[in-house]
């Protein structure tokens, strides 16, 4: 699986934009990129994932850039809740039993009052 | 109702005990993991599994063994326990290898 760089922390205020970076210069044509949180004390939660083209769902959209080399995760209004480690992962979704996530540092959001 | 449920919660054992974490979802997916999360918050998969086959990652000590009484459980035991198996041990599920995975809530494993 590509290897991903995530700046390690970034704060927010609440009901702004959260706007989370991610690298992933040697991504292959067929991988995809997830996005996943985890809140403290809490399992890791899915949030969204795409191949190529743009996506948006009704936690966050997801931005991939044309050359796929890097991805933006953006949370459109945060809320307190929101504070959490957000991870970027990028693999082959091979559709059997081999699809094991690969986490790597992430990035702790804080989001401030 | 929870959908990936694990149990228990936490676990203080003792050094050179055998232990076993139970996991169960009722999603009806067809393929379950663990992962292992250190004291630096490092998520590791351990393994993944369905109905056809068992996928080990090879960093895994032997001591470490996945059973599956049906689809709907994937339990880990854990043998001859040591200091570094202290961590939080997470179970998730998905429909298949490339749905979005779902994580139970972490069982906290503490060896004294």
């Amino acid at each position: 699986d590509a290897k991903t760089t995530q700046p390690p922390s970034m704060d927010c205020a609440e009901g702004r934009a959260a706007n989370l970076p991610c690298n992933h210069s040697t991504i292959s044509g067929n991988e995809y990129v997830y996005w996943y949180r985890q809140i403290h004390s809490q399992g890791p939660q899915y949030i969204i994932h795409g191949l190529k083209n743009n996506e948006t769902n009704e936690m966050a959209s997801l931005i991939i850039t044309e050359d796929r080399k890097s991805s933006t995760l953006i949370l459109p209004h945060a809320t307190l809740r929101d504070t959490a480690v957000y991870y970027c992962i990028v693999r082959v979704a091979t559709g059997n039993a081999g699809n094991m996530l690969t986490f790597g540092g992430g990035t702790r959001l804080m989001v401030k009052p | 109702d929870t959908a990936v449920s694990q149990t228990p919660k936490y676990l203080v054992t003792q050094m050179g005990n055998d232990k076993s974490i139970k996991c169960e979802q009722n999603l009806g997916h067809d393929t379950m993991y663990w992962y292992k999360q250190d004291s630096k918050k490092f998520l590791k998969i351990m393994f993944s599994y369905n109905n056809k086959e068992l996928i080990i990652n090879e960093t895994v000590p032997n001591r470490f063994s996945p059973k599956s009484p049906d689809k709907a459980h994937l339990n880990l035991h854990i043998n001859s326990l040591e200091l570094g198996d202290s961590a939080v041990y997470f179970c998730a599920s998905s429909q298949d290898g490339f749905q979005p995975q779902h994580f139970g809530d972490g069982t906290r494993l503490s060896i004294l």
